[in-house]
């Protein structure tokens, strides 16, 4: 079975631009959750979803936003790109929420430049 | 928040050796895991361990909820060994949600 798969692998962009990154789940998986994690420091939460519902969200500006669609997939929106926005973007799937292994996709390297 | 500390930050090994990485963590938690992630990224589960013991080949972990810690063992280290090990823990963020909240992790150099 396929694991979590995310795209793109690498993407460059510039201060102010927007962009938008895609996660598929393991099949049957019905929550996804969003992570940042910047060099040298552990991913850092930024938003869950289950059930195409927003179940949480972490400490991040509201530049930072998300959605899940129908089939459980989700795309991660950030709009007016900083540079401290360059980061590895994780996407976590699991069946359900709470109780439940978180398993992760490769991950999305984002560069602003 | 929840705080979750890993100790040691860092950690350099000759192959063969045995180590032990620690995670200790602030206040309950619903679950812990504990990953490895490789040179491109990916964060590998290891361990889904709430509490008590698991093995899988030579790596092994505990986790004693009540005293708020969990160990991972790794034995007869091999290069491919190599990499940062993160814990993560899982707890109730308010509102339904339950996020995962990361050490900063060991990075582990298993040198030949």
């Amino acid at each position: 079975d396929a694991g979590v798969t995310q795209s793109p692998t690498h993407l460059i962009k510039t201060r102010g631009q927007h962009v938008t990154l895609r996660c598929s789940p393991i099949s049957g998986h019905k929550s996804v959750s969003w992570y940042q994690q910047v060099l040298g420091q552990g991913p850092q939460f930024i938003f869950q979803y289950y059930e195409k519902e927003e179940r949480g969200r972490g400490n991040f500006p509201d530049r930072f936003s998300a959605r899940q669609f129908p089939n459980y997939s989700s795309e991660l929106n950030v709009n007016a790109l900083l540079l401290g926005d360059s980061a590895l973007y994780l996407c976590a799937s699991s069946f359900r929420v709470p109780y439940n292994e978180q398993f992760f996709g490769p991950g999305t390297r984002l560069t602003v430049l | 928040g929840i705080q979750v500390e890993q100790s040691p930050p860092d950690l350099i090994l000759q192959e063969g050796a045995n180590s032990t990485l620690r995670c200790n963590f602030s206040d309950s938690v619903n679950n812990l895991q504990w990953f490895h992630q490789n040179p491109w990224g990916q964060l590998i589960n290891l361990f889904y361990i709430p509490s008590g013991t698991k093995q899988n080949g030579r790596l092994s972990a505990t986790t004693v909820a009540t005293e708020r810690y969990s160990l991972l063992y790794i034995s007869s280290s091999q290069t491919t060994d190599s990499g940062v090990y993160f814990c993560a823990v899982e707890r109730s963020g308010g509102a339904g949600s339950y996020q995962l909240t990361f050490g900063k992790g060991t990075k582990l150099s298993v040198i030949p």
